[in-house]
């Protein structure tokens, strides 16, 4: 059974401060890996899909990696604003008819 | 650019009520899928339907039941409501399950209360 791991699962930065997240996965066998946002008692905002195929998506100050034979991913944010106060979440898909299974997020606080 | 309606947003029912919960996936999408997300927990994966038939099937309760309609709009029918479903319910949608790039775009949610 898939299962994902995020780490740190809090992280406090200043404004301007790039920042690195991680997700690990225990099955490398993936079709796809998704990034999202999720603000408090809101939904998920989609950023990035990673195919396996694929090493790196980047959109904006995004920019998310994919090592599918260490079962890493992670996501970069670089010049951190105030905005970007949500948590993070990882998912993987693992066929083309599966689901996606979360990690548990890192929930991201910068001040200003 | 249109997104993924879902309908309430929000629902209060007591225990033992049923509960049906409404989705609208973005036009041409023919895959729905059903999130369960409880108080601090990541989504819980319930089932989802590709083409108007179910696909997979996750840790959805027997009391629960869903389905796709012809014009892929799907409802998730939630009876006998118990304190422990009181959680935020998303429906996502895809272009094509089948494919690598497939992307899920989720819904507001629903959050349901059970009193």
């Amino acid at each position: 059974k898939q299962e994902v791991t995020q780490i740190p699962a809090a992280l406090s930065v200043p404004e301007g401060e790039n920042l690195v997240l991680n997700c690990s996965f225990t099955d490398s066998a993936i079709y796809n890996l998704q990034w999202f946002r999720q603000d408090p008692g809101k939904g998920l905002t989609s950023l990035l899909l990673i195919q396996s195929s694929q090493r790196e998506q980047t959109s904006g100050r995004l920019n998310a990696s994919l090592d599918k034979s260490s079962g890493r991913s992670t996501l970069y944010i670089a010049a951190s604003q105030p905005g970007d106060s949500a948590t993070y979440l990882c998912a993987v898909k693992n066929s083309g008819y599966s689901t996606l299974t979360f990690g548990k997020g890192t929930m991201l606080l910068v001040s200003p | 650019a249109a997104g993924v309606i879902q309908s309430p947003r929000h629902l209060i029912k007591e225990k033992r009520e049923t509960a049906t919960l409404k989705c609208y996936p973005i036009p041409r999408h023919d895959t729905v899928y059903w999130y369960q997300q409880g108080p601090g927990q990541d989504p819980q994966f319930l089932i989802s339907f590709y083409e108007k038939m179910q696909s997979d099937k996750g840790s959805i309760p027997d009391r629960f039941s869903a389905q796709q309609f012809s014009d892929y709009h799907s409802e998730l029918n939630m009876s006998s409501l118990e304190l422990g479903d009181s959680a935020l319910y998303f429906c996502a949608s895809s272009l094509s399950a089948r494919l690598a790039l497939d992307e899920q775009y989720f819904g507001p949610g629903t959050r349901l209360t059970v009193t």
